[in-house]
């Protein structure tokens, strides 16, 4: 079974820092590009930033200024996300999804599945 | 405001048939394939529809997708209880670097 756990939200202060994960399982990590996605309280779904499946191509949303910086281990199974200089804004749960698979253009990938989603508060 | 266009609320009685539009632009519906999601209160987003009208394995068969030109509609034939949810529709977008761009979302509601 395909599955994508994510973990390392929590509270934090304005101004900081976290390191979000998703470890994930029961497919050939290594070929699969990766996704986060976000969804503040209340809110519709917004695109974080996406990764090839060798790194080679890193994708981010404008609205994320910089401050966001997606990474793998394929050795690891593991997608990360970190964030800083963190706004109240930011407050969502963070979802990571798969992607499409090795050598199909990533116009064409769709996001599936989805992992239960770690919940970031900013908040002084 | 949201990239790609819905409307936030559809409704229907149990057997109706529901229509939910994704409108666009030429960077992303027009040039790219449509994929919609479903999400129930408090769970995670799950893949409805890919490559505009295409279901996953598992997706019943009265859950269907269109697209022509920059706009793009998810049909819900037979509207069952269960179907309740928040729909999205996402696609890629050409801009600048490219992006993913997801739609605000419709509120589905069975009366």
């Amino acid at each position: 079974e395909v599955q994508l756990v994510e973990s390392g939200g929590g509270l934090v202060k304005p101004g900081g820092s976290l390191r979000l994960s998703c470890a994930a399982s029961g497919f050939i990590f290594g070929t699969y590009s990766m996704n986060w996605v976000r969804q503040a309280p209340g809110k519709g779904l917004e695109w974080v930033a996406s990764i090839s499946s060798s790194s080679s191509y890193i994708y981010y949303a404008d609205s994320m200024n910089g401050r966001f910086t997606i990474s793998r281990d394929n050795a690891r199974n593991s997608l990360y996300l970190q964030a800083n200089s963190l706004r109240v804004e930011d407050t969502a749960v963070y979802y990571c999804a798969r992607g499409g698979p090795l050598r199909t253009a990533t116009r064409k990938h769709s996001f599936d599945p989805w992992g239960q989603g770690t919940l970031v508060t900013v908040s002084s | 405001q949201s990239v790609l266009t819905q409307p936030p609320s559809a409704s229907g009685t149990p057997g109706q048939r529901v229509t939910v539009s994704c409108s666009g632009s030429n960077s992303n519906i027009g040039s790219n394939t449509v994929n919609w999601y479903q999400q129930f209160p408090g769970a995670a987003p799950k893949l409805l529809i890919y490559s505009d009208d295409q279901r996953p394995s598992g997706v019943p068969d009265r859950f269907s997708g269109s697209k022509s030109g920059t706009s793009a509609s998810l049909a819900i034939s037979g509207l069952q209880s269960e179907d309740e949810a928040d729909y999205y529709c996402a696609a890629w977008d050409d801009s600048l670097n490219g992006l993913w761009v997801f739609g605000g979302g419709t509120k589905v509601t069975v009366l």
